[in-house]
């Protein structure tokens, strides 16, 4: 069963730019979640979708918006980008039914010159 | 206060070793609990899932949950090199939609 795949895995941007990141989940997974990987803050929360919907938010500015399609697979858009928003950025699945754990792709490392 | 704690060490140990990794929480509504392992360059992986208390073995590895104490542990037996990495705890809450996260723990094991 293929994992969870995130593309691209590494990209260079300027301040100013946008940015948007894939992310195609396991196969029967309707859970995508997005989190901000970084060495002093680890792994923050980003937003979760399920069946198409936001169902869950962190604490980030409107800059960071997300979407999901009907076959589950998600991207996540960073508009105005900052040089703070240098980080790995994570995607993780899961069946979405509450409680069973979420499987992570390998991250998407997006870096801000 | 953080919901979670975990030292983020790095924890330097000899092949062999007994490794013992611990977070505490503040939540006492958690009811389900994860291990992750991070290798450098790559997304966490689950490594051990369990639900309220107790322990579970796979292999060299096993999670112990305390909920009386607010602490669980990773237990790592006869620690290889390639254990090498940084561990996640992680746990939700009873409507299980919401993962919190540790710092995560770096562990070096020396050949």
């Amino acid at each position: 069963k293929a994992g969870v795949t995130q593309t691209p895995r590494y990209l260079i941007k300027t301040r100013g730019q946008q940015v948007t990141l894939s992310c195609s989940p396991i196969s029967g997974h309707r859970s995508v979640s997005w989190y901000q990987q970084t060495p002093g803050q680890g792994l923050q929360f980003l937003f979760e979708y399920f069946s198409e919907t936001q169902r869950n938010k962190g604490n980030f500015p409107g800059r960071f918006s997300g979407r999901q399609f009907s076959n589950s697979r998600s991207e996540m858009n960073v508009s105005t980008l900052e040089l703070g928003d240098s980080a790995l950025y994570l995607c993780a699945s899961s069946l979405g039914q509450g409680g069973e754990p979420q499987h992570f792709g390998d991250g998407t490392r997006l870096s801000i010159l | 206060q953080k919901e979670v704690e975990q030292d983020p060490g790095p924890l330097s140990v000899p092949e062999g070793a007994i490794v013992s990794l611990n977070c505490t929480y503040s939540n006492s509504a958690f009811q389900y609990f994860m291990w992750y392992r991070q290798y450098s360059r790559k997304g966490p992986e689950l490594l051990m899932y369990t639900y309220s208390s107790g322990n579970k073995e796979d292999g060299r590895f096993t999670a112990q949950v305390d909920k009386s104490s607010k602490y669980i542990s990773l237990f790592i037996r006869n620690s290889q090199p390639s254990d090498s990495a940084t561990y996640l705890c992680a746990m939700k809450d009873p409507g299980g939609f919401k993962t919190i996260f540790g710092a995560g723990t770096r562990l070096f094991v020396k050949a």
